[in-house]
């Protein structure tokens, strides 16, 4: 299994600009979830999909911040427009329902907004 | 909402020193997980614990479930530079609120001196 796919793994871009990072969940997993993590917040859920339904996107700081899932193997998390304060790493993680509800984390974007 | 605290925030200690990290609920919790993060990795998942007092042992990790089910805790005997890397607790929300995803802790950063 490959695994939580996520992309691109690094990202710069400058402040203003529209960004879109990518996940594909494990194959069969119908819960997705996206998470950031920074040092002074530690990591924070930003929104879960399951069965590609949003079910909570309280963590979702502002409306600059959307999340889409068109299919079940795949979603995107986009950031218009970016700032310096959105840097951070981001993690996708999906599981399937039932059973001990463990996640398993893509290796995450490292998006950087200068 | 619920929440969980762990304990210490950074630990650091000589190879072959013990290590131990503490998850602390004000609520019941129906059962905790623990993740580990290397260094510019992602989270993985270690062991899950859903009995009353339960114990699991994985090689040099033990991990403990308090009887009470409000606390767990993660011991690490004679450290290993393998070991650095933040822990992390991980809970299910309490009744009422999101159920498909976990609260995470802020995690402990374990570092190891060779």
């Amino acid at each position: 299994d490959a695994g939580v796919i996520q992309s691109p793994r690094h990202e710069v871009t400058e402040m203003g600009q529209e960004v879109t990072l990518r996940c594909k969940p494990i194959s069969g997993h119908d819960y997705l979830f996206w998470y950031r993590q920074t040092m002074m917040r530690g990591l924070e859920l930003l929104i879960y999909f399951n069965n590609n339904v949003p079910i909570d996107d309280s963590g979702m700081p502002e409306d600059r911040f959307s999340a889409k899932m068109p299919n079940a193997s795949f979603s995107t998390l986009k950031i218009q427009p970016s700032e310096p304060r959105d840097s951070a790493v981001y993690f996708c993680a999906s599981r399937l329902s039932g059973g001990s509800y463990e996640q398993y984390f893509g290796p995450g974007t490292r998006l950087t907004v200068t | 909402g619920q929440q969980v605290m762990q304990i210490p925030q950074y630990q650091h200690v000589q190879e072959g020193e013990d290590f131990t990290t503490y998850c602390n609920s004000s609520t019941t919790l129906s059962n905790i997980q623990w993740y580990k993060q290397r260094p510019g990795g992602h989270p993985v998942f270690l062991i899950q614990l859903v009995k009353s007092g339960e114990v699991k042992k994985q090689k040099r990790l033990t991990f403990q479930f308090g009887e009470a089910k409000k606390n767990s805790s993660l011991h690490i005997t004679a450290t290993q530079t393998t070991d650095v890397g933040t822990y992390f607790c991980a809970v299910k929300p309490p009744y009422g609120g999101s159920q498909g995803n976990l609260i995470f802790g802020k995690g402990t950063k374990l570092s190891v001196k060779p």
